[in-house]
């Protein structure tokens, strides 16, 4: 069974903190992706990775990085939490391939006090 | 920019009438249309996809392609209680490789 997982459902931080979000996922996908969702918003893109130690900005890149070491895995974070990055953050990964669907993990809700 | 757009709604719909949602893109180049079911305080799951313009269906769900009036929609017959969701219109981005571009989404309430 497909799986993408996320190191915390909820999280509540501090303004200046440092925060790392883990996404792991079991289905050897290529492609990773951070969103976040806001109300009105929609679905807007951090980061994606096409392979182990790549990385492309997305449409909101700015106050985020990411890493990824290893193929399942793919790290956010946070250098300086912000409460405008108060959000529900969603991982989601695929393969190869632009007729190929991105599949979800469960999503962190941060809060950034 | 590229734009995938939705009414946001609400959309109400009596049970076991068709619920009908819309979406349009704005990149000709866009070749896989997607839809992704939202439960309140979940994450998206897929419904539905579609490549080739023309209907495709699936059970009570029937994605409709037009790639002339560059428009995607997504039919549910027989409308149940549990299809109360929001729906997300996803299209590919041509230039971007492997990404999505997602709509705001609908939010489709079913009435008992």
């Amino acid at each position: 069974d497909v799986k993408v997982t996320q190191s915390s459902r909820y999280l509540v931080k501090r303004t200046g903190e440092k925060v790392f979000l883990e996404c792991v996922q079991d289905m050897d996908h290529e492609n990773m992706f951070w969103y976040r969702q806001d109300p009105g918003l929609g679905l807007r893109l951090i980061y994606f990775s096409y392979d182990v130690k790549m990385k492309e900005k997305g449409d909101i890149p700015e106050g985020y990085s990411v890493s990824r070491e290893k193929k399942e895995r793919f790290s956010l974070i946070l250098e300086s939490a912000s409460t405008n990055q108060t959000s529900m953050y969603l991982c989601a990964s695929s393969p190869q391939g632009i007729y190929n669907e991105q599949f979800f993990g469960p999503g962190t809700r941060l809060t950034v006090l | 920019q590229k734009e995938v757009e939705q009414n946001s709604g609400p959309l109400s719909v009596p049970e076991g009438a068709i619920a009908s949602l819309n979406c349009t893109y704005s990149d000709r180049g866009s070749q896989s249309f997607f839809w992704y079911r939202q439960y309140s305080g979940k994450s998206p799951e897929l419904i539905m996809f579609i490549y080739s313009n023309g209907d495709k269906e699936d059970g009570r769900f029937t994605a409709q392609l037009n790639k002339a009036s560059q428009y995607v929609s997504l039919l549910i017959r027989d409308s149940q209680p549990s299809d109360s969701a929001t729906y997300l219109c996803a299209v590919n981005d041509p230039q971007g490789a492997q990404k999505l571009v997602f709509g705001q989404g609908t939010r489709l309430t079913i009435n008992p």
